[in-house]
């Protein structure tokens, strides 16, 4: 049974500052794995996509990192700004279709 | 270009009545995939779909559960003969094709009294 753990559980930064948000996974025999944007009453939102292949992604000022075999991914966010404040989820997809989610990270990001 | 649609969000019946739950895709987006949330339990998937045609629905309880994607119009999951059991959140996710990004709507909370 996939288990998806992310850490921290909070995190609350300085405006600008670059941080890293951390997902690890038991079972490496995944499909891929997906970093979620949520915010308050709205539905997630997909960021970015890793297939079980690829080693990482980037979209502007994300970075998503894949290690399969270690079961570790890690979203790099650099210059965080207020906007980023929100719940992140990581996602794994099994070759099964399930796809397990994390209990996210809740990510402050102050003026 | 407005994101998945799910409605209603919130949803309650009595046990033995039917539910019908609906999902808008994002504009151009032909992939609808369902997931099921349980209490406690992560997301699962139930069944993808194309236009009009069930790709894979491996996930779907046999009975009482169907899905369908129209030609126009959204795509419905119903429940038949609702029991406790089936009290969860339901998600839909578009996509543009099978191996993109599914962007996911806000869910359907199902509440079976």
């Amino acid at each position: 049974k996939q288990e998806v753990t992310q850490i921290p559980a909070a995190l609350s930064v300085p405006e600008g500052e670059n941080l890293v948000l951390n997902c690890s996974f038991t079972d490496s025999a995944i499909y891929n794995l997906q970093w979620f944007r949520q915010d308050p009453g709205k539905g997630l939102t997909s960021l970015l996509l890793i297939q079980s292949s690829q080693r990482e992604q980037t979209s502007g000022r994300l970075n998503a990192s894949l290690d399969k075999s270690s079961g570790r991914s890690t979203l790099y966010i650099a210059a965080s700004q207020p906007g980023d404040s929100a719940t992140y989820l990581c996602a794994v997809e099994g070759n099964n279709n399930d796809m397990r989610f994390g209990a996210g990270t809740r990510l402050t990001v102050k003026p | 270009n407005a994101g998945v649609m799910q409605n209603p969000r919130h949803l309650v019946r009595r046990r033995g009545q039917e539910a019908r739950l609906r999902c808008s895709p994002m504009k151009g987006h032909s992939h609808v995939y369902w997931y099921r949330q349980l209490p406690e339990e992560g997301l699962k998937f139930m069944v993808y779909l194309q236009k009009e045609n069930i790709i894979d629905e491996s996930g779907m309880p046999k009975e009482r559960f169907s899905a369908e994607f129209p030609k126009e119009g959204p795509s419905i999951l119903r429940i038949q003969q609702v029991v406790r059991g089936d009290s969860a959140a339901y998600f839909c996710a578009s996509s543009p094709g099978q191996d993109n990004e599914q962007f996911f709507g806000p869910g359907t909370r199902l509440t079976v009294l």
